[in-house]
């Protein structure tokens, strides 16, 4: 079954602490994998797109890699700015997979 | 300069009683996507739109129907909204099937 997996869940950081969030797809003839942003009662916003395993996208404090299996965003050195929910989602053919998003808190 | 365009924000609707989503896009995308999102759930795409293209996953209720009239305007329609329905609803556009997605700020719907 193709689909899209996030953990943890839930993650709260110390201002500074770096962590990485995870994103397992099942997802058969990869066509792309998207790192997007959500706040609050808003829509997601776009971070970045993957398309070949190896690939690494960055963007200020952010990182994204990927590999055939899964996909990690890397946060370094977070800024309570930074706390919003994580949402991958992975594409074949006509479907978009979204996982469930990782929600990070960060504590100033 | 926002991008995609969703009104209303908030809509509140009786149970049953139609309602209409809007969505307008300045980015000349071929494609338009509307999803639903429940609370801390992933959104869930109930159509697309390739150009003209419709196309309706499988597992979206007869209850909403969808238009798109030109490139840039997108509709969503729910005949008779259940308690159930009520969630974001989210559009977006994309250039192409495989290019990233732009999101509209969601319209948040409440049925009473």
């Amino acid at each position: 079954e193709d689909q899209v997996t996030q953990s943890p869940e839930a993650l709260r950081l110390q201002e500074g602490e770096s962590s990485s969030l995870n994103c397992s797809y099942t997802v058969s003839g990869l066509r792309g994998l998207f790192w997007y942003r959500q706040d609050p009662g808003k829509g997601p916003e776009f971070l970045f797109t993957l398309y070949s395993a190896g690939e690494e996208k960055e963007k200020e404090r952010l990182k994204a890699t990927l590999t055939k299996k899964e996909s990690f965003l890397h946060i370094t050195a977070p800024k309570p700015e930074d706390s919003a929910t994580y949402l991958c989602s992975a594409k074949n053919g006509n479907q978009f997979y979204f996982g469930t998003g990782t929600s990070l808190t960060v504590i100033p | 300069d926002a991008m995609v365009i969703q009104n209303p924000r908030y809509q509140v609707t009786q149970f049953g009683k139609p309602v209409t989503l809007s969505c307008s896009q300045t980015l000349n995308h071929n494609v338009m996507y509307w999803y639903q999102q429940k609370s801390s759930q992933a959104p869930k795409l109930l159509f697309h739109y390739y150009d003209k293209d419709f196309n309706n996953e499988a597992d979206t209720p007869d209850n909403f129907q969808s238009r798109r009239p030109n490139t840039s305007f997108c509709f969503l329609d729910i005949r008779s909204p259940g308690l159930g329905d009520a969630a974001m609803y989210l559009c977006a556009t994309s250039r192409l099937m495989n290019t990233e997605a732009f999101f509209g700020q969601g319209t948040r719907l409440t049925v009473v």
